[in-house]
């Protein structure tokens, strides 16, 4: 079925550096992505979000990219911190008229050295 | 304003078994949808409920069910409990059914079935 996967499983980064976690997703109706940052024990905490009529997004710290061509979302956080280390999932809308059902991929950890 | 809350905050049954899961959406928010997150992967879509009525469902089988009531806060059961239901159950709220993609999730309740 459509899913939504990411290329790395595990992202080793050096506190300060810029952080890019990435993402593929294979259902070209999708219209709404989001990024999802989970701390273990913790639920999913929104991050950004973009639109499919949109290639780019920034919000504090980090930059959303969503290439439609080759289905490809990216997520890049800029001066990581130690606070950032945790489990980073991209969830998509499938269709409008799916309601608001989001898919998730396998998510990304992040690993922040200090 | 307060997040969502959901309770229990874990949970131990025995196979076989019925469980109620319960979930308080934030203040204004009037969609609820859960989601099982088996442990290593991304959150499962089960179900949306928005306004009391049903607005989509996942690929669960009928042991899963849940409503929606009149202030919003929802229920997910779970009959029949198997081993392979051991998982943690997020619930998220979104301020409409769709219009309004935003979700935010809750800590999750934390379900070990032994």
């Amino acid at each position: 079925g459509e899913s939504v996967g990411l290329h790395l499983p595990t992202l080793s980064v050096q506190e300060g550096d810029n952080s890019i976690i990435n993402c593929a997703y294979s259902n070209s109706a999708s219209d709404y992505f989001i990024w999802y940052k989970q701390e273990s024990g913790k639920g999913p905490q929104f991050i950004i979000d973009i639109r499919s009529n949109m290639d780019k997004r920034q919000g504090q710290r980090v930059t959303v990219l969503l290439n439609k061509t080759v289905k490809h979302l990216s997520l890049q956080i800029a001066a990581t911190q130690p606070g950032d280390s945790a489990v980073y999932f991209c969830a998509e809308n499938p269709r409008k008229a799916a309601g608001n059902k989001l898919t998730f991929g396998g998510g990304t950890r992040v690993l922040v050295k200090p | 304003d307060a997040g969502v809350t959901q309770s229990p905050t874990h949970l131990i049954k025995t196979r076989g078994q019925q469980v109620t899961l319960r979930c308080s959406p934030i203040s204004g928010h009037k969609s609820v949808s859960w989601y099982q997150q088996v442990l290593g992967q991304g959150p499962q879509f089960i179900f949306q409920y928005y306004e009391k009525e049903e607005r989509g469902r996942g690929n669960f089988p009928d042991r899963f069910s849940a409503r929606q009531f009149p202030n919003y806060s929802s229920e997910l059961n779970v009959n029949a409990l198997l081993l392979g239901d051991s998982a943690l159950y997020l619930c998220a709220s979104s301020r409409t059914g769709e219009e309004t993609y935003e979700q935010y999730f809750g800590p999750g309740t934390r379900l070990t079935v032994t």
